[in-house]
């Protein structure tokens, strides 16, 4: 594997159900990311970890509870959500303690349908 | 307050028309403007990274160049394989927070 990958690719979920979203990257990288796309709106950046410290929580409801158990692996858990949390969730990652390092990489992201 | 537009919102091209998106930005120390491509249900592929006013790179028919408020994005006889959504982000400095724009929608028409 190269690159960043997410898994699932697709997940459809009811509203009491509970399910996480997985993230692995092979980069190298100190920083991970997980962003929020929803149709016409701008990626809403959601959580940031670098060396697996949570350094931002950009006021994300406690229904997803993100986890950060390494620099390599991020994950996303969902429950109780809403169908407006429809969205496709991205994840990054970056290196970010050397100057000019600090592109985010993509994963091909899940789409994820809240019934 | 950091923030990033791009325009025009979406753009119809004819296969070999040469044209430019615009990214605006505003941003406290710019560390870096990125710009990606990203294909329907599929996660940004990145393309280029710019670091300071004056800079510009190229990767076959695109070539981003930057100043200190804005930057372009020309496309120089673009194919349909071209047609994507591309993005543009600027990231200040002291913060993990990079700021996306809403992206121009480009077709490309054989």
């Amino acid at each position: 594997e190269t690159g960043v990958t997410q898994t699932p690719r697709h997940l459809v979920m009811g509203m009491t159900n509970k399910k996480s979203l997985k993230c692995e990257q092979h980069l190298g990288h100190n920083a991970m990311y997980w962003y929020k796309q929803s149709a016409k709106k701008p990626l809403e950046l959601m959580f940031v970890y670098n060396f697996k410290e949570q350094t931002e929580n950009n006021s994300v409801p406690s229904r997803f509870s993100p986890e950060c158990p390494n620099s390599s692996h991020l994950f996303l858990h969902l429950h109780t959500l809403q169908p407006e949390d429809s969205a496709l969730y991205l994840c990054a990652s970056s290196q970010e303690w050397l100057p000019r390092t600090d592109t985010q990489y993509f994963g091909p992201g899940t789409r994820l349908t809240v019934l | 307050e950091d923030q990033v537009t791009q325009s025009p919102e979406a753009l119809r091209l004819q296969e070999g028309e040469s044209s430019s998106l615009n990214c605006s930005y505003t941003v406290s120390g710019l560390r870096g403007l990125f710009w990606y491509r990203q294909d329907p249900g599929k996660g940004p592929e990145f393309l280029f990274t710019l670091y300071s006013a004056g800079e510009e790179k190229e990767k076959e028919r695109l070539k981003a160049t930057l100043t200190k408020k804005e930057s372009f994005l020309h496309i120089t006889a673009p194919k349909p394989e071209d047609s994507a959504t591309y993005l543009c982000a600027v990231k200040g400095s002291g913060t993990y927070k990079y700021i996306f724009g809403t992206g121009t929608r480009l077709k490309v028409l054989a």
